[in-house]
């Protein structure tokens, strides 16, 4: 069935650090892919997507790309700040006639300053 | 424009109770989705509705149950609650018929079994 595996946490790193998370799946068929991020008391809210092979998502400077040979969807931002400090998780949907998406279990990311 | 509104935030159930937890999507969203987010699983969909149908199950028994109104409201139950049922139940809504949309979640009910 698919399925997401992520990168274990926690992860802590100090402020401009590079950060990485990585995120592989296994999908029937074509499968959109997500990441969604959890800031300390607020709900889950969707960072950023990609919906075929090769597409870049991006958003507050926050970059993924949807690589199909390795099945990866890795997360990566260039310089963190103490506000990225939050819970990431992974997602693919692959079904045609729902919105049934499967997450990994999260990566916990606290940035020191 | 109101986000999606759970209720209640937070219960506590003993063994054996049953629950029901509600949810109000996003003004026009016609889908709304279940799933359970524990430490150690992370978030396991429930099952989705869309126009009063259930669109999606997932692996999850029949004690899980859930429904949708006419005005895309969803409720959830839970019959003879197990301990490990304690979990934060997240609901989320999205305006898409397909798997290239977002989902919209609200904060969750935050369910403990006793």
């Amino acid at each position: 069935g698919d399925s997401v595996t992520q990168m274990e946490g926690p992860v802590t790193l100090s402020e401009e650090a590079f950060l990485t998370i990585n995120c592989t799946y296994t999908a029937t068929g074509y499968p959109s892919l997500f990441w969604y991020v959890q800031y300390p008391g607020e709900g889950l809210q969707l960072l950023l997507k990609a919906t075929k092979a090769d597409d870049k998502g991006s958003n507050k400077g926050f970059e993924a790309t949807y690589r199909k040979e390795t099945t990866s969807f890795h997360l990566e931002k260039g310089s963190v700040q103490v506000s990225d400090s939050a819970v990431y998780f992974c997602a693919l949907s692959s079904t045609d006639t729902g919105n049934q998406f499967y997450f990994g279990t999260g990566t916990s990311l606290t940035v020191i300053p | 424009k109101a986000g999606v509104t759970q209720t209640p935030r937070y219960l506590i159930k003993t063994r054996g109770q049953q629950v029901t937890l509600s949810c109000s999507p996003i003004s026009g969203h016609r889908s709304v989705s279940w799933y359970q987010q524990t430490p150690g699983q992370g978030l396991q969909f429930l099952f989705e509705y869309f126009s009063e149908t259930q669109r999606n199950k997932g692996n999850f028994p029949g004690r899980f149950s859930g429904r949708q109104f006419s005005n895309s409201r969803s409720e959830m139950n839970v019959s003879t609650l197990e301990l490990g049922d304690s979990a934060l139940y997240l609901c989320a809504s999205s305006p898409h018929t397909v798997n290239t949309g977002e989902l919209f979640f609200g904060e969750g009910s935050r369910l403990t079994v006793l």
